[in-house]
């Protein structure tokens, strides 16, 4: 059964520091690949997603993703954290022919002054 | 403004009572989705629609049901057979099963 892994159930960067989130799945075939992002008792927003074509990823908020097939890998990164980029995020995975959603845990976020 | 609106945000029951989630979206979706959130974990498939009349149990569908009589509504239904009921509730609504799937608030359910 497809799983997904995000390591680190907390991470901590300062602001203005490189923000790296990192998603596995466990699938042989390339799957559907989404980042949502979630704020305290809200409901989540996407941030990107990967189907086909370009590996690199832009999604808002000025996140992007890098779908690795190799490593089996879809890490999330931003350049430069901001205060308002606290949250917990959430990395999912749909089979092609399944296309129900597979869930991460979620990482917390959390942005040092 | 179109969207996915979760009624109430709070909501509190006591054990042995069924409780009704009202879900509603107007963005014209015919798929329509149920997750719980727990802390610490990812969410969980409750109850998924992907028309109007017809709906499919997720991965811990047991003591929820569901209906789907209107294209806008997916009201869920957490009863008393349900034995840790206590959790975060997001419904959800895509275009269809293969298309990226859009997030209401949520409501926080306690049950006392």
């Amino acid at each position: 059964a497809q799983s997904v892994t995000q390591l680190g159930s907390h991470v901590s960067v300062s602001e203005g520091a490189l923000v790296l989130l990192r998603c596995n799945y466990s699938s042989s075939v390339p799957p559907y690949l989404f980042w949502y992002v979630q704020y305290p008792n809200q409901g989540l927003q996407l941030l990107l997603k990967y189907t086909t074509g370009a590996t690199l990823v832009k999604g808002i908020n000025g996140f992007e993703a890098e779908f690795k097939k190799s490593e089996t890998s879809f890490h999330l990164t931003k350049p430069s954290a901001h205060m308002s980029d606290a949250a917990e995020y959430f990395c999912a995975v749909s089979e092609r022919s399944n296309y129900q959603l597979i869930w991460g845990a979620g990482t917390k976020l959390i942005i040092k002054p | 403004d179109g969207g996915i609106t979760q009624s109430p945000k709070y909501l509190f029951r006591k054990e042995g009572q069924n409780v009704t989630l009202s879900c509603e979206q107007n963005l014209n979706h015919d798929a329509m989705y149920w997750y719980r959130q727990d802390p610490g974990q990812g969410l969980r498939l409750i109850y998924y629609s992907q028309i109007v009349n017809d709906f499919q149990k997720g991965d811990i569908a047991e003591g929820y049901s569901v209906s789907r009589e209107k294209k806008e509504s997916f009201p869920l239904t957490v009863t008393s057979a349900q034995k840790n009921p206590t959790a975060f509730y997001l419904c959800a609504s895509s275009i269809g099963l293969a298309d990226t799937q859009y997030f209401g608030p949520g409501t926080r359910l306690t049950v006392l």
